[in-house]
């Protein structure tokens, strides 16, 4: 199956630091989603790349995915207590199973 | 949140039950998944479907099925329920673009 490796585990940033959470894959994606989860809740859709080198923004959050379509990162800038959570990259592979990455889960001091 | 339901939302059972959890959607999407939430293991993919009664297995599928006899409705089954199976489940549709979660149904298996 599509392995896809989601770092750091765990962040814990004071609040009005940034934030970044990386995901690779071995082979070559077709794209990769990102979603944010809240505790105790479901996750939530954030953001698709499909683009090589593509970089979007919404706010405080830049979603880039790499060049050779094998890494995409999520960076915050400025965290607030409402960017707490946690942060997941997924993909499709040719077989439509849809994995997610292990989740990288953040935790703003205020 | 494309009118995904989970029931039940809780559910406490006995070793060597069995235990059926539904997913339901009002939309028709063709893609429905089944996963597991653990602490330290994101999101595993343990069945999904791509119609109606057709299904594969995703990386976590041992002890679980799944049957989809209707588009709206996609069940897992957990055929003799055992304390490792005691999780958090979450279903999930996807569209070409993004896939949308269910609330969730948390299971204890005691």
């Amino acid at each position: 199956g599509q392995q896809v490796m989601q770092i750091p585990q765990y962040q814990h940033v004071q609040e009005g630091e940034d934030f970044t959470t990386y995901c690779n894959s071995s082979t070559t994606l077709s794209n990769i989603q990102w979603y944010k989860q809240r505790p105790g809740g479901h996750p939530v859709f954030l953001i698709q790349l499909v683009k090589s080198g593509e970089v979007k923004k919404q706010k405080r959050l830049t979603f880039q995915f790499g060049e050779a379509k094998k890494n995409s990162s999520l960076h915050i800038t400025a965290t607030q207590t409402t960017d707490v959570g946690t942060y997941f990259c997924a993909v499709l592979d040719d077989f439509n199973k849809f994995y997610f990455g292990s989740g990288t889960k953040l935790n703003v001091k205020p | 949140d494309a009118g995904i339901t989970q029931s039940p939302r809780h559910k406490v059972t006995e070793t060597g039950t069995p235990v059926t959890l539904r997913c339901h959607q009002t939309e028709n999407h063709r893609y429905m998944y089944w996963y597991r939430q653990d602490p330290g293991h994101g999101l595993r993919l343990i069945h999904y479907s791509y119609g109606v009664k057709d299904t594969d297995k995703g990386e976590v599928s041992d002890g679980y099925s799944v049957s989809r006899s209707k588009t709206e409705d996609f069940l897992l089954t957990l055929e003799s329920a055992t304390s490792s199976q005691t999780s958090v489940y979450f279903c999930a549709i996807r569209t070409d673009t993004e896939a949308f979660f269910g609330q969730g149904t948390r299971l204890t298996v005691v």
